[in-house]
């Protein structure tokens, strides 16, 4: 079975500090990990995805498969960063069904 | 290009009702799927439809069911309705059904069951 823990519920954190969102998973095979983002009053959206090995608004994250994590980081956050942030894992098994963590909610202050 | 779309917005309904929910996938998408989102907890799968066939469904009772129509926008219904089923649905469109295909999201239809 597939399973998403996003540990923390929120993130507090003053603006130019860096930000670390975790993200555990358990699948046996070979998971897809994405980090979507939701901002206030907006719809869900996909932020970034292990396979492509992008730096999207200065987030990062690094698959790593012995610890099965797939953390999200950001040297310097912004006040724009606020928002909700969800983990998810998909599954060639699966097909295209997204399994979500409990997400994270991230408040840069000012 | 429009995006995904969903209606109603809102909704209200009464125990042992039953509901219908509505999305319409962004265009030249094929694939549909549908979350529950609990408040405080991250969206639930519950089925994806692809080409207008089930391609997978979560871990709901059988009084969930969908439909997906030859423009492939969906429906979701529910039967019974009971106090649990008060969640934000969600519904995402994406090119295809393979692993890889970015899933777009609507901004969802939250239903309340009184």
């Amino acid at each position: 079975a597939q399973r998403v823990t996003q540990p923390e519920k929120l993130l507090s954190v003053f603006k130019g500090a860096p930000v670390e969102l975790k993200c555990n998973y358990s699948y046996s095979g070979s998971p897809e990990l994405f980090w979507y983002v939701q901002y206030s009053r907006q719809r869900l959206q996909l932020l970034l995805r292990h396979i492509s090995r992008e730096s999207i608004k200065g987030f990062t994250a690094d698959l790593n498969k012995g610890e099965t994590s797939f953390h999200l980081k950001k040297p310097f956050a912004q006040e724009e960063d606020s928002a909700m942030y969800y983990c998810a894992l998909a599954s060639k098994a699966a097909g295209n069904k997204l399994t979500f963590g409990g997400g994270t909610r991230v408040l840069v202050k000012p | 290009e429009t995006g995904v779309t969903q209606s109603p917005t809102h909704l209200i309904k009464t125990r042992g009702q039953q509901v219908t929910l509505r999305c319409s996938s962004q265009s030249g998408h094929n694939t549909v799927s549908w979350y529950q989102q609990a408040l405080g907890q991250g969206p639930q799968f519950i089925f994806q439809y692809y080409r207008e066939e089930e391609n997978g469904r979560g871990n709901f009772p059988p009084r969930f069911s969908g439909l997906q129509f030859p423009n492939y926008s969906s429906e979701l219904n529910v039967n019974a309705l009971e106090l649990d089923d008060s969640a934000l649905y969600l519904c995402a469109s994406s090119l295809a059904a393979g692993l890889g295909n970015e899933q777009f999201f609507g901004p969802g239809t939250r239903l309340t069951v009184l």
